[in-house]
């Protein structure tokens, strides 16, 4: 079975923290993926990676960075936390091939990080 | 992409079959039928996915329409821990790297 872990479930931060979300899957997926789900607006995807070191934006990448220093882990940064931030962040990790930086194949998801900044 | 359309709230009985329908009238012949659901708090989980043909895994069956435009995901014997979010997504192969999630069925389990 794929497994797709994340660091915490639960965040408290305060305002202008630096916050670190790390994402592990155990599978070699090539691809990964940082979205965040907020009531009535739905998934929407952040940051992805389809290899090592690449990383590309999704629909709303401001105030987040991302880093992929290892095929297995996908960390999630918030370089400076601000109350519209608190959501939860789900992570996932798909195996399929990049076609011109389309991903097609399965996504398998984490349990999630809910995030709350003070 | 495709728009799907789905029921907001289900209900179904413990031991039962749930079957769970999901209309997506303009896909395209080359999307795929995608099935996720999202227990409460959770992170959203694969069920199932077809083309054309009806598949059957260890979780589900999904039931495709000849004419492509709506399906059926059948929980055949549902229990409790069914409880959740069933989202239906029909997804273009090769070019989607993103999920669009609707806003799916509310699938609960009474005992």
């Amino acid at each position: 079975d794929v497994k797709v872990t994340q660091s915490s479930r639960y965040l408290v931060k305060r305002t202008g923290e630096k916050v670190f979300l790390e994402c592990v899957q155990d599978m070699d997926h090539e691809n990964m993926f940082w979205y965040r789900q907020d009531p009535g607006l739905g998934l929407r995807l952040i940051y992805f990676s389809y290899d090592v070191k690449m990383k590309e934006k999704g629909d709303i990448p401001e105030g987040y960075s991302v880093s992929r220093e290892k095929k297995e882990r996908f960390s999630l940064i918030l370089e400076s936390a601000s109350t519209n931030q608190t959501s939860m962040y789900l992570c996932a990790s798909s195996a399929g091939t990049p076609v011109a930086l389309a991903i097609t194949d399965t996504q398998y998801f984490g349990p999630g990080t809910r995030l709350t900044v003070l | 992409d495709a728009k799907t359309t789905q029921p907001p709230s289900m209900d179904c009985a413990e031991g039962r079959a749930a079957n769970l329908p999901c209309n997506h009238s303009t896909i395209s012949g080359n999307e795929y039928v995608y099935w996720y659901r999202q227990i409460h708090s959770q992170g959203p989980q694969y069920i199932i996915h077809g083309l054309k043909n009806n598949e059957t895994n260890e979780m589900a069956s999904l039931i495709i329409t000849e004419d492509r435009k709506s399906s059926t995901l059948i929980l055949p014997h549902a229990t409790l821990r069914d409880t959740a979010v069933y989202y239906c997504l029909p997804t273009l192969s090769g070019s989607n790297y993103k999920l669009t999630f609707g806003k799916g069925t509310l699938l609960t389990v009474n005992p």
